[in-house]
């Protein structure tokens, strides 16, 4: 299957400081990137849709301000946290999608990065 | 977006079968149904989707009840790597790279 990779699959930061999250598809071209949020104990919440070259589509109650999109390329998005706060801290978990190919029935989900603000 | 409905958990034990029921009595007619799992701190992966007939593959058989009203997921020899939050999800067949929404799924643990 296709491979989607994410960075970093870790990260520590301090309260008020801005982290960013790279998604890549890196055996196909995606024409649509998901983020997801996944707090302990819980299932994943989307947070915003992004596709290739145009502004995300956030879902309700997500913050656009505070969670930065930015899907430059087929096989790129990141997902900035501006201004994290300990409430911001969950495993960030990007997926991919490809339009018009034999798994377009699929998402790829990428290993997910841990966010920790202190 | 259609509703399912999963049992938090199950518990199975190593090379035996697994059936994973999911409902979705709100089901429309352009509704697939998709199964995705998580391993522990990994990012979700498809296993298996269908729309009105049974499905197998390498991974599971996805068996849909004639009104498709509901839906079972089967590991037919299940092993400790199965051990995973399952999760059952639909997706409008019309609306191409639609979000998923993930349900809350089955936790299920395997015993050696």
């Amino acid at each position: 299957g296709a491979v989607v990779s994410q960075h970093p699959s870790w990260v520590i930061c301090k309260s008020g400081t801005s982290v960013k999250i790279e998604c890549r598809s890196l055996d196909f071209q995606a024409t649509t990137m998901f983020w997801y949020r996944q707090f302990p104990k819980q299932s994943l919440m989307l947070m915003a849709t992004s596709n290739e070259g145009s502004k995300a589509t956030y879902e309700q109650g997500v913050e656009k301000d505070k969670f930065l999109i930015n899907h430059a390329s087929l096989t790129l998005s990141t997902l900035t946290v501006t201004s994290a706060h300990p409430e911001d801290s969950s495993f960030y978990i990007c997926s991919a999608y490809s339009a018009g190919t034999p798994s377009d029935n699929e998402q790829f989900f990428g290993p997910g990065t841990r966010l920790t603000v202190l | 977006d259609a509703k399912t409905t999963q049992p938090n958990s199950m518990e199975s034990n190593e090379e035996e079968p697994v059936h994973l029921p999911c409902n979705h009595s709100t089901i429309s007619g352009t509704d697939y149904i998709h199964w995705y799992r998580q391993l522990p701190s990994q990012g979700p992966e498809y296993v298996i989707h269908g729309l009105t007939s049974n499905v197998n593959n390498r991974m599971a058989s996805l068996a849909i009840a004639e009104d498709r009203k509901s839906s079972t997921l089967i590991l037919h020899r299940a092993t400790l790597r199965d051990a995973a939050v399952y999760y059952c999800i639909l997706r409008d067949v019309w609306q191409g790279a639609q979000k998923l929404v993930f349900g809350q799924g089955t936790r299920l643990t395997i015993n050696p």
